[in-house]
């Protein structure tokens, strides 16, 4: 069973359109984020909801809206797709209970042409 | 502002032999520290953390990592590197704000390559 699958795998698109990327977690943990990796493999966290509150929210331009319609999954919408915004998109989810390690999905391979 | 640095972008070490990964850490207060893998085209893959007690930590696949508060420092250890072990390596910290945030900051990465 996969702890923390996302979906697509691989999203292909052209700029200026909106595309959404999906998350799930089975770990029965209250807290999920959105991470970005770069080309050159830096990895910066974008968002983070806590029994879908919204807890982080660094710098992010707003064309970056995430949902969370329960603790199981969040997911990202992105509006206006710049060249910019090709990444690896990583979801990962934790528990508040106190070990703070997170779990990582296998990343969304964001391509704007 | 707590941060964490991983001087090497690369280690390069033979099959068999010790490998070390470092990282050095800046936070205030005492730190929770973690070490994740990545491997080629997949997700992180959560090693081991310090986050009080023993001085060394054991986890997965056969890692270890030393937390050396006057150094400031916890790199990753392991005694015989494996070919499978070559990889992307991360050290974080979790930055302290209290309340329900569990933000890790991440180090910019180091490529272990193990030579057969």
């Amino acid at each position: 069973d996969t702890a923390v699958s996302q979906t697509p795998k691989y999203l292909v698109t052209q700029m200026g359109n909106d595309k959404s990327i999906k998350c799930e977690q089975n770990l029965g943990h209250d807290t999920m984020y959105w991470y970005k990796q770069d080309s050159k493999k830096f990895l910066k966290i974008m968002f983070s909801y806590n029994n879908k509150e919204l807890i982080i929210n660094e710098t992010v331009p707003n064309r970056f809206s995430p949902k969370s319609p329960d603790k199981a999954h969040l997911n990202l919408h992105i509006n206006s797709l710049e060249l910019g915004d090709s990444a690896v998109y990583f979801c990962a989810s934790s528990s508040s209970g106190g070990s703070y390690e997170q779990y990582f999905g296998p990343g969304t391979r964001l391509t704007v042409t | 502002a707590q941060s964490v640095a991983q001087p090497e972008d690369q280690v390069n070490v033979a099959e068999g032999n010790p490998l070390t990964v470092k990282c050095t850490y800046s936070v205030s207060g005492n730190p929770y520290l973690f070490w994740y893998v990545q491997y080629p085209n997949r997700g992180l893959q959560f090693l081991l953390k310090y986050i009080t007690g023993d001085n060394l930590v054991k986890g997965s696949y056969g890692f270890e990592a030393e937390f050396n508060k006057s150094q400031t420092s916890f790199h990753l250890k392991k005694p015989s590197a494996l070919v499978s072990d070559s990889a992307l390596y991360f050290c974080a910290v979790r930055e302290r704000s209290g309340g329900a945030t569990n933000k890790l900051i991440f180090g910019t990465g180091t490529l272990l390559a193990v030579q057969p």
